[in-house]
């Protein structure tokens, strides 16, 4: 079974600093793809940036990046700058690529809250 | 249409009443997956179609959840005789192969479904 575990439940950060939010993950699958959300308390969810297992670079997405450590099955997110409208629910997420049961699972969150 | 759909967006119903609540994916997205968010939490996998495969009903909670997906488009999820504990909102998602390649998810706004 897959499993993704986000320890960090709030994470507080002034402006303009960097923020790293904690996603591990857990599957024996070989092929996988890890995708982090953010969910502003409009209820949406917009992607942000994608990871697959194979990539052998770390994704970017502007000031967005993902610090991928295969070893140790983890997929932190990195938000450089943050920006007061960054408060908002972050979500890590995983797909299998090879299984039947195909969908994404997903942690608990992490609600992060920027200050001027 | 651009983006993927869902309607009603918000539901106030009365315990044990029917609701349908309904999903329109993106066109030519194949895969249609409805998740459940209560307050406060994660994202619950419900129910996944792909084209014409049977679903994967294997996250309905109780019987008295169904979906369907007519013509491998339009999806409605009812929702028989209500309780309270099924107040949350219920987000759909479509994929597909992106831009980038990579096979991605779109989630609509939700509904927000409050049962009184």
């Amino acid at each position: 079974a897959q499993k993704i575990t986000q320890t960090q439940p709030g994470m507080f950060v002034q402006e303009k600093e960097a923020v790293t939010l904690d996603c591990t993950y857990d599957t024996s699958d070989q092929s996988y793809g890890l995708f982090w959300y953010k969910q502003p308390s409009s209820g949406e969810m917009i992607f942000l940036i994608y990871q697959g297992s194979y990539d052998e670079q770390n994704a970017t997405e502007g000031r967005y990046s993902l610090n991928f450590q295969k070893a140790r099955k983890s997929a932190n997110l990195v938000i450089s700058a943050s920006q007061l409208g960054d408060s908002a629910m972050y979500f890590c997420a995983m797909r299998v690529m090879n299984s039947g049961y195909s969908t994404l699972t997903f942690g608990k969150g992490t609600m992060l809250l920027v200050s001027p | 249409g651009a983006g993927v759909s869902q309607s009603p967006s918000n539901k106030v119903t009365e315990k044990g009443k029917d609701v349908e609540l309904r999903c329109d994916p993106i066109s030519g997205h194949t895969a249609l997956y409805w998740y459940r968010q209560s307050l406060g939490q994660g994202l619950e996998f419900l129910i996944y179609f792909q084209g014409n495969s049977a679903p994967d009903k294997s996250g309905l909670p109780s019987d008295r959840f169904s979906a369907e997906r007519t013509g491998g488009s339009v999806s409605t999820l009812t929702i028989q005789r209500t309780q309270q504990e099924d107040s949350a909102v219920y987000l759909c998602a479509s994929s597909g192969i992106g831009t980038q390649g990579y096979y991605g998810y779109t989630f609509g706004s939700g509904t927000r479904l409050t049962v009184v």
